[in-house]
């Protein structure tokens, strides 16, 4: 069975800050990808970055950047300088073989920044 | 390029109606998911067609609900005698290839919400 967990419910900045969502996952499987996606409030799921299982090096895109942590099962994602427009919901998702390509989701951070 | 597309976006039906949801996904694109998604809660993975064939459909909730693909390229999830549980964000994603292979990234489309009175 696979499970991702995302701790966090809703959190809340202000503009500028720094901010970390949390994303620990469980599987089985050997290979596997992990995914995050934002969810604005017009409901189409956005596609942010998937990470293959045997790749853990951090990846760094514009403002965002990710964590990768096999020996704790953890894929975090953090926002620099986070902006009123990344308010949205955001997913961590793991996909794997015995699965055979769907995902499966956390239940979702919403993310507020405040100007 | 056009995205995934769903229709109706806002659906409500009385409790024991049937509804049919469709989904345009991506031209060409051989993968075809159905996803549920309650409030405050992530996406559920329903059933997955593989063109026309449904090769996965174990996380329909119950045999109320039915999808098809027919053509292998426009699908319909159908709910039949709808209850106020069913109530949701119903989520389609094509992707470019099937299973097994390196992965390929889910498009997803706006969802239809579904509401049952």
């Amino acid at each position: 069975a696979q499970k991702v967990t995302q701790a966090q419910t809703e959190i809340s900045v202000v503009e500028k800050e720094d901010v970390t969502l949390d994303c620990v996952y469980e599987t089985r499987d050997t290979t596997y990808y992990l995914f995050w996606y934002k969810q604005p409030p017009s409901g189409e799921l956005v596609f942010l970055i998937r990470r293959n299982s045997f790749d853990e090096q951090n990846e760094i895109s514009g403002r965002y950047s990710w964590n990768f942590q096999k020996s704790t099962s953890s894929f975090n994602f953090t926002i620099t300088a986070s902006q009123v427009v990344d308010s949205a919901v955001y997913f961590c998702a793991l996909s794997g073989p015995t699965n055979a390509g769907k995902s499966t989701f956390g239940d979702g951070t919403t993310l507020t920044v405040k100007p | 390029g056009a995205g995934v597309s769903q229709s109706p976006r806002y659906k409500v039906a009385k409790r024991g109606q049937d509804v049919a949801l469709r989904c345009d996904p991506i031209s060409g694109h051989v993968s075809l998911f159905w996803y549920q998604q309650a409030l405050g809660q992530g996406p559920e993975f329903l059933t997955y067609f593989q063109n026309e064939a449904q090769l996965d459909k174990s996380g329909l909730p119950s045999d109320r609900f039915f999808a098809e693909r027919p053509e292998g390229s426009v699908s319909t999830l159908k709910i039949q005698r709808t209850q106020q549980e069913d109530s949701a964000v119903y989520l389609c994603a094509s992707s470019l290839r099937g299973p097994g292979l390196a992965w390929n990234e889910q498009f997803f489309g706006p969802g239809t919400r579904l509401t049952v009175l």
